[in-house]
């Protein structure tokens, strides 16, 4: 069975701070991986994904992440926080047409 | 991407009762899928409602307990039945484009029982 990792349960930057979240992944097959966003008191939403091809994906608002196929690995990435970025974080990871499999989540917040 | 959404919003329930989720998709889907988010916690997978056939669950779920209707490509149920305190919980929908790699997401259904 495959599981998700995040490293960081919770994470407090200030604005204008570089950002990294970790994320790493048992499976040893192919895999689509996603990161999606929660701000408070919204629904979930898709910030960025990877299938193929570059490793180096970029998604919404200013957001990065890069896949090491040989770390298992699919850390997200922001150079500049901004306020508005507090929410969490999940990344998740499905073996191309099965079930997604989330991580624990990162609770981000960013102080003004 | 798609539009979801889903109804009740919210519930406060009595333990004991059932209540029945709706999710609606603003185009055909083939894959809708149900999750729970427990307070502080993750998204677990419930189920994969499958349209015109039984829905296939995850470890950990049964069918008694969480009955999941799929009449047509747009819209599913969840209902939570006999409900106890440890349902409290988010309850979201999902549907699948592109098969089933890429999911969407509804607003969530915020249940608490007492």
């Amino acid at each position: 069975a495959q599981s998700v990792s995040q490293h960081n349960h919770h994470v407090i930057l200030s604005e204008a701070a570089s950002l990294e979240l970790g994320c790493n992944y048992s499976y040893g097959g192919t895999v689509n991986l996603f990161w999606y966003v929660q701000y408070p008191g919204q629904h979930l939403q898709l910030l960025l994904k990877y299938f193929s091809g570059d490793p180096l994906v970029k998604g919404i608002k200013g957001f990065e992440a890069e896949f090491i196929k040989s770390k298992f690995s699919f850390n997200l990435r922001k150079p500049s926080v901004q306020w508005s970025d507090t929410a969490e974080y999940f990344c998740a990871v499905n073996n191309a047409g099965n079930m997604l499999t989330f991580g624990g989540g990162t609770r981000l917040m960013v102080k003004p | 991407s798609a539009v979801i959404s889903q109804k009740p919003s919210r519930d406060i329930c009595q333990r004991g009762t059932s209540l029945t989720i709706q999710c609606q998709v603003d185009s055909q889907v083939t894959m809708m899928f149900w999750y729970r988010q427990q307070p502080g916690q993750s998204l677990t997978l419930i189920a994969t409602a499958n349209q015109g056939s039984e829905a296939t669950y995850e470890s950990g779920f049964v069918i008694d307990k969480f009955p999941i209707s799929r009449p047509n490509l747009t819209f599913s149920t969840l209902t939570v039945s006999n409900m106890s305190p440890e349902d409290s919980s988010i309850y979201l929908c999902s549907v699948g484009l592109s098969g089933a790699d890429t999911q969407y997401f509804g607003p969530g259904t915020r249940l608490t029982v007492l």
